[in-house]
């Protein structure tokens, strides 16, 4: 059954800690995206890749850090230079984006 | 710079009402629009694209390029239509993204 993976789907971090959010996908898309979902401001866009050990900034990426040594993996980092984490964070995929993404079912960061 | 505006936050109707979700965006080139939707407690899928000019669900949306509009309709709204929705627009230029608007939360009553 193709689709994306994201794990875990809540995670709570003290302050300070780095954490790394996973996104896994087996549709065999190239292109992968990481955005965050904030109540009133919609989906901005924090780090995307279009294909293997290549990926460039969005529009909100400080504090973030990603990687792609993988075509089907995308972990996201959450760094402790975030200074806003508490967010739910979305990852998506697509080959031909005129197509749309897929999208994964979300991961809940909360810092305590 | 690309941009989706979505000015409801929340647009409350009753079942079988007309509903019109507002979509406008800016964009200098040729664009491809899409509306996502985000039921409760599901990930948020691909509902419709401008390009395929379809018809998903009993919603429809045209791309007018002279106001710049991508709405969202739909002649008769149903209680399973409450989600959220997203207009989201793709430029014709650089890596391909999507770029999201803030989303409208339809909520129809009994």
């Amino acid at each position: 059954d193709g689709g994306i993976t994201q794990s875990p789907k809540y995670l709570f971090r003290k302050e300070g800690q780095n954490v790394t959010l996973s996104c896994e996908q087996n549709l065999n898309h190239d292109a992968m995206y990481w955005y965050r979902q904030d109540p009133g401001q919609g989906l901005r866009l924090i780090y995307y890749s279009q294909i293997v050990n290549d990926f460039q900034k969005g529009d909100i990426a400080e504090g973030y850090s990603v990687s792609r040594e993988k075509k089907e993996s995308f972990p996201l980092t959450v760094t402790s230079a975030q200074k806003n984490p508490t967010a739910f964070y979305l990852c998506a995929s697509s080959n031909q984006i005129s197509y749309g993404y897929t999208f994964g079912s979300g991961t809940r960061l909360t810092v305590v | 710079a690309q941009r989706v505006t979505q000015p409801e936050k929340l647009l409350s109707v009753f079942k079988g009402a007309p509903v019109e979700l507002k979509c406008n965006y800016s964009y200098s080139g040729s664009p491809e629009l899409f509306w996502y939707v985000q039921y409760s407690r599901q990930r948020l899928q691909l509902l419709l694209r401008h390009i395929s000019r379809e018809s998903i669900k009993g919603f429809t949306a045209d791309l007018n390029k002279g106001e710049t509009s991508f709405h969202l309709k739909k002649p008769f709204a149903q209680e399973e239509d409450s989600a959220m929705y997203y207009c989201a627009l793709k430029g014709d230029t650089g890596f391909q993204k999507l770029v999201f608007g803030t989303g409208t939360r339809l909520l129809v009553s009994p």
